[in-house]
């Protein structure tokens, strides 16, 4: 049982490049997550996903996409990077469970991270 | 979401009670208090989370007050390893979208 993987843990680009992140969940879990984190910040949602197929915006979804084709993967997209999307992403899961007609999403668990630098 | 406030930064003395202050004024009766920690710049860690009643589970537990404007987690015994970014988080489990984190209380456990 892996968790929550990431796909790489470092990368170099230069502006203008694009990229795509790969998160992997191997806890069969609906609910994932892409976050931001800026140098002594906190973490900033950017996009995530109720289940396959579906995506949703955070609170700092511009510059990014997501897709979501496959429940164990979630991947994020740089189309033309910038120096100001520079950071450390991480990618997140939780369970769902419901109670009549409301589903609740639970505990996140985090993946290790990936660093990224854009030139 | 309610919006919540930690202080910055925090130390205890290695083998004392750490004691972390969470203020969360505008919390609403749906919402949940989560507390994550950050170890390095390793992805976040999940320590606890509850509604209104008091947790303990073996990492740690969660006092939150009778009108759940603030809580405090508590960490028993703290060790040098327990050194991090302390994160308290309210939000509404139904809602995936609010999960954004704040910046956090650094924990310094000195020897």
């Amino acid at each position: 049982n892996a968790g929550v993987t990431q796909t790489p843990k470092f990368r170099v680009l230069k502006t203008g490049q694009s990229m795509t992140l790969l998160c992997a969940q191997d806890m069969n879990h609906e609910y994932m997550y892409w976050y931001r984190q800026d140098p002594g910040m906190g973490l900033r949602l950017i996009h995530y996903s109720v289940g396959e197929g579906t995506t949703a915006k955070g609170e700092v979804p511009d510059g990014y996409n997501v897709s979501r084709l496959k429940k164990q993967n979630f991947l994020l997209g740089l189309e033309s990077a910038a120096p100001s999307q520079t950071s450390v992403y991480f990618c997140a899961s939780s369970y769902s469970r419901t109670s009549g007609r409301a589903r609740f999403a639970d505990t996140q668990y985090f993946g290790p991270g990936t660093r990224l630098t854009v030139l | 979401d309610a919006k919540t406030t930690q202080p910055t930064s925090m130390d205890c003395a290695e083998g004392r009670a750490a004691n972390l202050p969470c203020n969360h004024s505008t919390i609403s009766g749906n919402e949940y208090v989560y507390w994550y920690r950050q170890i390095h710049s390793q992805g976040p860690q999940y320590i606890i989370h509850g509604l209104k009643n008091n947790e303990t589970n073996e990492m740690a537990s969660l006092i939150i007050t009778e009108d759940r404007k603030s809580s405090t987690l508590i960490l028993p015994h703290a060790t040098l390893r327990d050194t991090a970014v302390y994160y308290c988080i309210v939000r509404v489990s139904t809602n995936a979208g609010k999960s954004t984190f704040g910046d956090g209380t650094t924990l310094t456990v000195k020897p």
